[in-house]
């Protein structure tokens, strides 16, 4: 079967780093996405990573590892308005978008 | 208008109800989607449309009926909805369906959906 997995919940302060992982199994590979949502809100596009190597940009990077199967967003100099669900989903064989669970990141001042 | 709209934001229905979700996306896409969203889960691809066209059908029961009369606009029609059918419904476009960042998808802020 398919699977992304994410840690469920983190927590981190004000003004720190944190870096949230996802490992996945799926059937074939064609690229990862790193989304963000806000609690009732619209998922909103973060990042995309078909490439080896650290993406950059501004206060977030993603890196990739296809070998490992593994990916991670790093978040720089936390904010409050960082608190969300953070969603790793990938584009297996077939185009098909396989989704985490996403992982609810908690800031506290 | 920006983005993807979707009406309502939110829907209370008995479960003999008939209702419908609209979503609306003015980025000249040709892919739609939509998902069901519950807590603790990952987003369950239900249906996809690229260019109008029906491509993806997930087991979906057929209490929910889709419809995509033009690539801008994506109805989802409901009746005799089960209470565990309770969720958010998600809406999404892209300007492609496979391959790459062009299959980036863009979503609209939900409804949701209370069966009672």
């Amino acid at each position: 079967g398919q699977n992304i997995d994410q840690p469920t919940e983190m927590t981190a302060t004000e003004g720190a780093i944190v870096q949230i992982n996802c490992t996945y199994q799926t059937s074939g590979f064609n690229g990862l996405f790193w989304y963000q949502q806000h609690a009732g809100e619209a998922p909103t596009f973060l990042s995309y990573n078909v490439l080896d190597g650290l993406e950059e940009k501004g206060r977030f990077s993603s890196f990739l590892s296809r070998s490992k199967g593994y990916s991670y967003l790093l978040l720089k100099e936390l904010q409050m308005k960082d608190s969300a669900s953070y969603l790793c989903a990938v584009t297996d064989s077939n185009y098909q978008l396989i989704w985490g669970a996403g992982t609810k990141l908690i800031i506290k001042p | 208008e920006t983005g993807v709209t979707q009406t309502p934001r939110h829907l209370v229905m008995g479960m003999t109800n008939k209702k419908s979700l609209k979503c609306e996306q003015h980025l000249g896409h040709n892919a739609m989607y939509w998902y069901k969203q519950s807590a603790k889960k990952p987003l369950e691809l239900m249906f996809v449309y690229n260019f109008k066209e029906q491509t993806e059908n997930n087991s979906v029961p057929s209490r929910f009926s889709p419809e995509c009369p033009n690539s801008s606009h994506l109805f989802l029609h409901l009746h005799t909805l089960q209470p565990e059918d309770s969720a958010l419904y998600l809406c999404a476009s892209s300007q492609e369906l496979a391959g790459g960042p062009t299959d980036t998808q863009y979503f609209g802020p939900g409804t949701r959906l209370t069966v009672l």
